[in-house]
């Protein structure tokens, strides 16, 4: 059974650091590429940033460009999304999903964890 | 505001036959794929159809995708009440303002 699980979310101070993991199991998840999506409280999706299957390509939304990195370690199927410099802006629920090259999100999310920025 | 847009609401009753458009230009539909989502209130996003109209397996056939130029639809037939939810479209974007799109999402009242 594929499995995506997000964890790491939680209450951040304005301008601090949070490190998001999306554990993946039952599927080969090194031949996957992989995207961060969230949804603000109360709001529509909202593509964060995407990586490819072997880590040559990744892309960001300008909303976070220079701020967040997503990364990923194939050996031990994870995905992770550091992010930086965190502003009020930034408080939603993360998902992690699963995709193809140059497409968008596809058929397994995460059940997604909540950032909240705030003092 | 959404690169791709959508109505923010649309309902009907049960047994009904519903479409939900999405509009966007020649750097996302007009060039891509559709993609579209059913979200269910506290649940995470499920994939609906892929690739303008092709169901992932589960999906039931009451749901089907279309495209037309820079323009998609998602057609609900046989409304049931358990479709409603809110509904997403996405797409590959080839401009430089970022690969992936979503539209602003439509809430589904049955």
């Amino acid at each position: 059974e594929v499995q995506l699980v997000e964890s790491g979310g939680g209450l951040v101070q304005p301008g601090g650091s949070l490190r998001l993991s999306c554990a993946a199991s039952g599927f080969t998840f090194r031949s996957f590429e992989m995207s961060w999506v969230r949804q603000a409280p109360g709001k529509g999706l909202e593509w964060v940033a995407y990586i490819s299957s072997g880590r040559t390509t990744m892309y960001y939304a300008d909303s976070v460009k220079g701020r967040f990195t997503i990364s990923r370690d194939n050996d031990n199927n994870s995905l992770y999304l550091q992010m930086n410099s965190l502003r009020a802006e930034d408080t939603a629920v993360y998902y992690c999903a699963r995709g193809e090259w140059l497409l968008p999100p596809g058929d397994y999310w995460g059940q997604g964890t909540l950032v909240t920025v705030s003092s | 505001q959404s690169v791709l847009t959508q109505p923010p609401s649309a309902s009907g009753t049960p047994g009904q036959r519903v479409i939900i458009s999405c509009s966007g230009r020649s750097s996302n539909i007009g060039n891509n794929y559709v993609y579209w989502y059913q979200q269910l209130p506290g649940t995470a996003p499920k994939l609906l159809i892929y690739k303008n109209d092709q169901r992932p397996s589960g999906v039931p056939d009451r749901f089907s995708g279309s495209k037309s130029g820079t323009s998609a639809s998602l057609a609900i037939s046989g409304l049931r009440s358990e479709d409603e939810a809110d509904y997403y479209c996405a797409s590959w974007d080839d401009s430089l303002s970022g690969p992936v799109v979503f539209g602003g999402g439509t809430k589904l009242t049955v």
